[in-house]
């Protein structure tokens, strides 16, 4: 099983500011099989980014994500006041079963 | 517009069973695999299970492999989680989850639509 690692645990920026996740896996992630989902409190997640870089239907463009093997990133170029939630990551189509990060809060400053 | 609204949670006791639903509407059911993750209160998502399009293939947790069958009605645009023995540790959020593919590989895929998620609680 690969064990996906977020970090940080907490990011505390002000709205405007970038943003910039990381995600570590245990072993490397075949194809760039890795996907971003954004939750905020009561609601379900939902999909931002998959296979490490191609943004969802109808997400904006300051999202964006990158990195390969066992390194990925999600940057928010300039965070907007609807941003502010908790983001995690998960890895697919390599050994099984697909797995999630724990989850990084992006929390106003 | 996709939409998944899911059903059939409550309060369980240990060892008890119960069936969640999942109607699903805006895509063609039968030709996506779908996905049952759920959410411990306050924690993060774990895949639970997995079924093809067809319903022919399905997938599951080592922790729940034994106790849940994921299944499908094609025909009623559903998808259902028998959940039985439960335990404790089932306490989620259940989110029923639309794949990307109509066949499911072992390794899985990322989920494009959730639904809102139906809570289990298991207590006795």
């Amino acid at each position: 099983e690969i064990v996906l690692t977020q970090s940080p645990a907490t990011l505390s920026l002000s709205p405007g500011e970038r943003a910039t996740l990381s995600c570590g896996a245990s072993q490397s992630v075949s194809s760039s099989y890795l996907a971003w989902y954004q939750q905020k409190p009561g609601l379900a997640p939902r999909l931002l980014i998959y296979d490490a870089s191609s943004r969802a239907t109808g997400i904006p463009d300051r999202f964006s994500g990158s990195g390969s093997g066992t390194d990925f990133t999600l940057t928010i170029s300039r965070l907007e006041p609807e941003d502010f939630a908790v983001y995690y990551c998960q890895q697919y189509g390599s050994s099984p079963p697909l797995t999630f990060g724990g989850g990084t809060k992006v929390e106003i400053k | 517009e996709v939409q998944l609204l899911e059903s059939g949670g409550g309060l369980v006791q240990p060892g008890g069973s119960l069936r969640l639903s999942c109607a699903a509407s805006g895509f063609t059911f039968s030709s996506y695999a779908m996905s049952w993750v759920r959410q411990a209160p306050g924690k993060g998502l774990e895949w639970v299970s997995a079924i093809s399009g067809s319903g022919g293939s399905t997938y599951y947790a080592d922790s729940v492999k034994g106790r849940f069958t994921i299944s499908r009605d094609n025909s009623k645009n559903t998808l259902y989680l028998q959940m039985n023995s439960l335990r404790a540790e089932d306490t989620a959020v259940y989110y029923c989850a639309k794949e990307p593919v109509y066949y499911y590989d072992s390794s899985g895929y990322y989920h494009e639509y959730w639904g809102q998620g139906t809570l289990v609680t298991v207590s006795s």
